[in-house]
């Protein structure tokens, strides 16, 4: 699975829009880019997932470059409950694929 | 909606024991992983399984072992427990094909 680069840490303004970029430069032509977050100690969450089209869901957007070296995950309205870390995962989907974790970004959601 | 449900939430052992952390996956889900999360670390996989067989496996020490049973749960079994062991041990399941992974509350082991 490529590698991929996140800021280790952000913050952001509550209700204002909070935008996470990972790098994911050696991104196969066959591999996705996931998004999961954790919250406090939790157990990860889905958040989103896209291979080259950009997508949205309740949740998220997802904007892939053209040339798929890099992503940015878009939380539109930040709540406090978005305080989390966001882990950005590349990886082929066959479906029961493990998931890889890497050092993600810790999100803080500030009043 | 039904989720993962993992046991016990919390367990407290001494170097050298066993313990055994059940995970029940959400029905109809018929893949099971296994997640390593130390202090202050990223989640870390284990072992999965897919229809009862062990489908992939990371960097599981020897001395754990896990299995599917026919009802889909699945067990993790750690021997000679090591004061590195402490960490929480997070299962997740999905339906083979389905991208998604749910994942459990977490079973938040110690070892003294």
């Amino acid at each position: 699975d490529a590698k991929t680069t996140q800021p280790t840490s952000m913050d952001c303004a509550e209700g204002r829009a909070a935008n996470l970029p990972c790098n994911h430069s050696t991104i196969s032509g066959n591999e996705y880019v996931y998004w999961y977050r954790q919250i406090h100690s939790q157990g990860p969450q889905y958040i989103i997932h896209g291979l080259k089209n950009n997508e949205t869901n309740e949740m998220a957007s997802l904007i892939i470059t053209e040339d798929r070296k890099s992503s940015t995950l878009i939380l539109p309205h930040a709540t406090l409950r978005d305080t989390a870390v966001y882990y950005c995962i590349v990886r082929v989907d066959f479906g029961n694929e493990k998931l890889t974790f890497g050092t993600g970004t810790r999100l803080t959601i500030i009043p | 909606a039904a989720g993962v449900i993992q046991s016990p939430r919390h367990l407290i052992k001494e170097k050298r024991e066993t313990a055994t952390l059940k995970c029940y996956p959400i029905p109809r889900h018929d893949t099971v992983y296994w997640y390593q999360q130390g202090p202050g670390q990223d989640p870390q996989f284990l072992i999965s399984f897919y229809e009862k067989m062990q489908s992939d496996k990371g960097s599981i020490p020897d001395r754990f072992s896990a299995q599917q049973f026919s009802d889909y749960h699945s067990e993790l079994n750690m021997s000679s427990l090591e004061l590195g062991d402490s960490a929480l041990y997070f299962c997740a399941s999905n339906t083979r094909g389905f991208y998604e992974q749910y994942f459990g509350p977490g079973t938040r082991l110690t070892v003294t």
